[in-house]
Order: C-alpha cells, then sequence, then structure tokens
C-alpha cells in the first residue's frame, strides 16, 4: 500500500500569510493526487487533481505542484475563510490512501 | 445541481449489520465510479472501498475486507454499502463521493455507530 505523509500536522498562520502543505507518498504515484479542505462538522471538499489542476470554482490563491513523490499545496495568501484541515490523497492504485491532514489554525 | 444524498446509519450492537444507501442526483450516475469513505470522530479520512460504473471491479480497504459489500443501482441512481460483522472501531461518518481522479461531490455523511 502508498503511505502518504503530510508536513506540518499543524501550523498556525494570519490571515495573508503563505501557506506551503507537503505530501510525501511511500513510492512513486506520477501525478494522480488530490488536494481536499474540510470544515468541521462538514463533508471534505476537492480543492485540486492530477497534483496541479484546480477544480472548478477553486479561488486561485489555491495552487498545487509536484510529481512522483513529492507535492506541495500553496495558498498564496491566507484567508479568513481558508482555515481548516487539509488532507492529499493518491488515486494511483488501490487502496486509495489519504494522507493524515494538517490542520490550518489562527496565529 | 449535482447531488448525493446518504442515508441509513444508526446505532448497532457489535456484530449487527447496517445497510447504507447514498442517492444521487443531477449527473449520469451510471457513468462514473462511486467511493465511499469514512470518518471516525476526531480523526482523518480513511478510504472504504470503490466501485466501478459497469460493476465489473470493486475494491475494499484490509480494514473492511470480508465484512462490508459495495454495490450500486444504475437504473435507480443508487449505491449502497452493505455493512456486516460491525466493530466498534467502525464507528464513524461515512461519505459516498464519486469519481477517479479526485473524490467529487461528496455526500453530507450518516454516522455509525457500533455499540460494544
Amino acid at each position: 500500500d502508498i503511505q502518504l505523509t503530510q508536513s506540518p500536522s499543524f501550523l498556525s498562520a494570519s490571515v495573508g500569510d503563505r501557506v506551503t502543505i507537503t505530501c510525501r507518498a511511500s513510492q512513486g504515484i506520477s501525478s494522480y493526487l488530490a488536494w481536499y479542505q474540510q470544515k468541521p462538522g462538514k463533508a471534505p471538499k476537492l480543492l485540486i487533481y492530477a497534483a496541479s489542476t484546480l477544480q472548478s470554482g477553486v479561488p486561485s490563491r489555491f495552487s498545487g505542484s509536484g510529481s512522483g513523490t513529492e507535492f506541495t499545496l500553496t495558498i498564496s495568501s491566507l484567508q479568513p475563510e481558508d482555515f481548516a484541515t487539509y488532507y492529499c490523497q493518491q488515486l494511483n492504485s488501490y487502496p486509495r490512501t489519504f494522507g493524515q491532514g494538517t490542520k490550518v489554525d489562527i496565529k | 445541481e449535482v447531488q448525493l444524498v446518504e442515508s441509513g446509519g444508526g446505532l448497532v450492537e457489535s456484530g449487527g449489520s447496517l445497510r447504507l444507501s447514498c442517492a444521487a442526483s443531477g449527473f449520469t450516475f451510471s457513468s462514473h465510479t462511486m467511493n465511499w469513505v469514512r470518518q471516525a470522530p476526531g480523526k482523518g479520512l480513511e478510504w472504504v472501498s470503490s466501485i466501478s460504473s459497469s460493476i465489473s471491479y470493486m475494491y475494499y480497504a484490509d480494514s473492511v475486507k470480508g465484512r462490508f459489500t459495495i454495490s450500486r443501482d444504475n437504473a435507480k441512481n443508487s449505491l449502497f454499502l452493505q455493512m456486516n460483522s460491525l466493530r466498534a472501531e467502525d464507528t464513524a461518518v461515512y461519505f459516498c463521493a464519486r469519481g477517479t481522479v479526485g473524490f467529487d461531490p461528496w455526500g453530507q455523511g450518516t454516522l455509525v455507530t457500533v455499540s460494544s
């Protein structure tokens, strides 16, 4: 099974900050990686798929990059509505594993 | 509007069974792979199972293999998860979701609580 490790697990940031979250895969997954945002009590929301393709309707301050085993999600200027937990997921093979999550909190 | 609505969750004793349903609307259900994902209280996301559009392929997490069965009725735009031999560690919110390169959309989730 492919393991995904996100770093950091928790980060504290201010509105306007540039935020970067990393997701490392235990083996190569090409560009078969997605990023999700989840707020408390809500279903996850797809932000990015195929490592760098922005899902329709998602603000352009979100971007994704990487291929193979190392991937990043960047929020260029953190907004109040971006405080949430973020997950990566590999869709290269089954089981479709998720990272453990990164909680972005207000500094 | 593309929408997924889960139902069927509830409280069940350890060893019992439940059948979850997911009703799809607003898209051509029969053309898409469908998935179940769960989230235990205060924990992260765990992929549970996937079924291909034509019902040719079904995949399961090791944690549920042999106990859970995924199925779908393309004529009724519905996805199902039959859960048998339930354990306390199956307690979670269960989400259905569409897709293969990214899961979108997701339903609102249905809570399954297994009492020991």
